[in-house]
């Protein structure tokens, strides 16, 4: 089974720019999770995605949004960016959701606003 | 709200010698305990996960975790650590139900040949 996989790896983006990521769960999972991985703040939870819904959403500025499309795979958009919106994004996917079942986390998506 | 602290931000070890990786939580509720690693440049992987059932955990690599219940604590150990071991590991706790993940700061393993 193909594990979760994350476009473009690496991205690099000016200020005021806008970015989307794209996230494609393991096939059979319906739930998407983002995280935010800085060295100063750690992995800080964005948002879950489940059957195109938005199901939880972290302590972020509407600048970032995410959706769900049919098939689970999920996109996340940043607009405006900022030099402090430098970070690995992290999707995740889980069978039905969070909770007890296991998370499974792509690569990573590298962006670096200058 | 609950959180994670991970005690030891780098943890440097010698090679085949044992290692305890140190993670407390706060929730005044009942949790689900994980424990994650991270190579560099790569996602997370999961070594174990406490749902319920018995304290003692074992997980993938070797690696073995206990839940405290009574001192809020998931300390992760491995008996005797490799140079691939060498890596970030994130413990993470999560409320029962659809609630977001919550990880500590990461401790940075570093094992010496």
């Amino acid at each position: 089974k193909a594990g979760v996989t994350q476009t473009p790896r690496y991205l690099i983006k000016t200020r005021g720019q806008q970015v989307t990521l794209s996230c494609s769960p393991i096939s059979g999972h319906r739930s998407v999770s983002w995280y935010q991985q800085t060295p100063g703040q750690g992995l800080q939870f964005l948002f879950e995605y489940f059957s195109e819904t938005q199901r939880n959403k972290g302590n972020f500025p509407g600048r970032f949004s995410g959706r769900q499309f049919s098939n689970s795979r999920s996109e996340m958009n940043v607009s405006t960016l900022e030099l402090g919106d430098s970070a690995l994004y992290l999707c995740a996917s889980s069978q039905i959701g969070q909770g007890a079942y296991e998370q499974y986390f792509g690569p990573g998506t590298r962006l670096t606003v200058t | 709200a609950q959180s994670v602290t991970q005690l030891d931000s780098q943890v440097p070890v010698f090679e085949e010698a044992p290692v305890e990786l140190r993670c407390n939580y706060s929730s005044s509720v009942s949790v689900y305990l994980f424990w994650y690693v991270q190579y560099p440049n790569q996602g997370l992987q999961l070594l174990l996960k406490y749902l319920s059932g018995s304290t003692l955990v074992k997980g993938i690599n070797g690696f073995e975790a206990e839940f405290n219940k009574s001192q809020t604590s998931f300390h992760l150990r491995k008996p005797s650590v490799h140079i691939s071991d060498t890596a970030e590991y994130f413990c993470a706790v999560i409320r029962s139900g659809n609630t977001p993940l919550v990880f500590g700061k990461g401790t940075r393993l570093s094992v010496i040949a």
